[in-house]
């Protein structure tokens, strides 16, 4: 039982576009999202976070948006550049300590 | 600095054989994570140390799964028997611990472990 979904495999953007990566959760519990970025054959990175009591975090081209009343997280990525392109996860939290993962949406960022 | 590190990078067993992965967290960092990723799907929760005690291990699928940090620094998971469904990419994460906040997660570039 998936937790956190991420129903788009891939997404390809033009560069300097909006990139637009969407996640769907269904335990209201969570109280904390993060994104990670990762590259082939890496661990993921920390992109960005927001807790449950705020909507929106930003942090330069990165901004992370939350509707908890539709479960749904979506990442904002503008402009977009091709050193964006990766495999992008949105994962959710009850106690900081486990974290629950979709399945990772895979960004191209065409030049 | 130096950040988590783990060996091997890759690991072919034989079906029933037994696999032991190696993870070095960051200095300093309490808290450690095992997390196991199948082809195409998101890392999934395996199991937690918070220094050497094992706080939670909700995650390891079976019992011929096992994970230690007996001196609260370095971790291995061993599993047992191998199945070929346990075939994945294994990632170990590290964190600071600061009371019930987030700390981030820094991960290894994982383990990929082929079960024939």
């Amino acid at each position: 039982d998936q937790q956190v979904k991420q129903n788009s495999p891939s997404l390809s953007v033009q560069e300097g576009r909006i990139s637009i990566l969407n996640c769907d959760y269904t335990n209201s519990m969570f109280d904390y999202f993060l994104w990670y970025k990762k590259y082939p054959a890496e661990g993921p990175t920390f992109l960005i976070s927001i807790s449950s009591i705020k909507d929106k975090n930003e942090d330069g081209r990165f901004t992370v948006f939350l509707n908890k009343s539709a479960k749904h997280l979506s990442l904002h990525i503008v402009p977009s550049q091709p050193g964006d392109s990766a495999v992008y996860f949105c994962a959710a939290s009850v106690d900081f300590n486990k974290f629950y993962f979709g399945s990772g949406t895979k960004l191209n960022v065409k030049p | 600095g130096a950040g988590v590190s783990q060996s091997p990078r890759y690991k072919v067993a034989k079906r029933g054989q037994d696999v032991a992965l190696r993870c070095d967290p960051i200095s300093g960092h309490v808290s450690l994570f095992w997390y196991q990723q199948a082809l195409g799907q998101g890392p999934e929760f395996l199991t937690y140390f918070q220094n050497e005690a094992q706080l939670d291990k909700s995650g390891l699928p079976s019992d011929r799964f096992f994970a230690e940090r007996p001196e609260g620094s370095v971790s291995t998971l061993k599993i047992q028997r191998t199945q070929q469904e346990d075939s994945a990419v294994y990632l170990c994460a590290s964190s600071h611990f600061r009371g019930r906040a987030y700390n981030e997660q820094f991960f290894g570039p994982g383990t990929r472990l082929t079960v024939l």
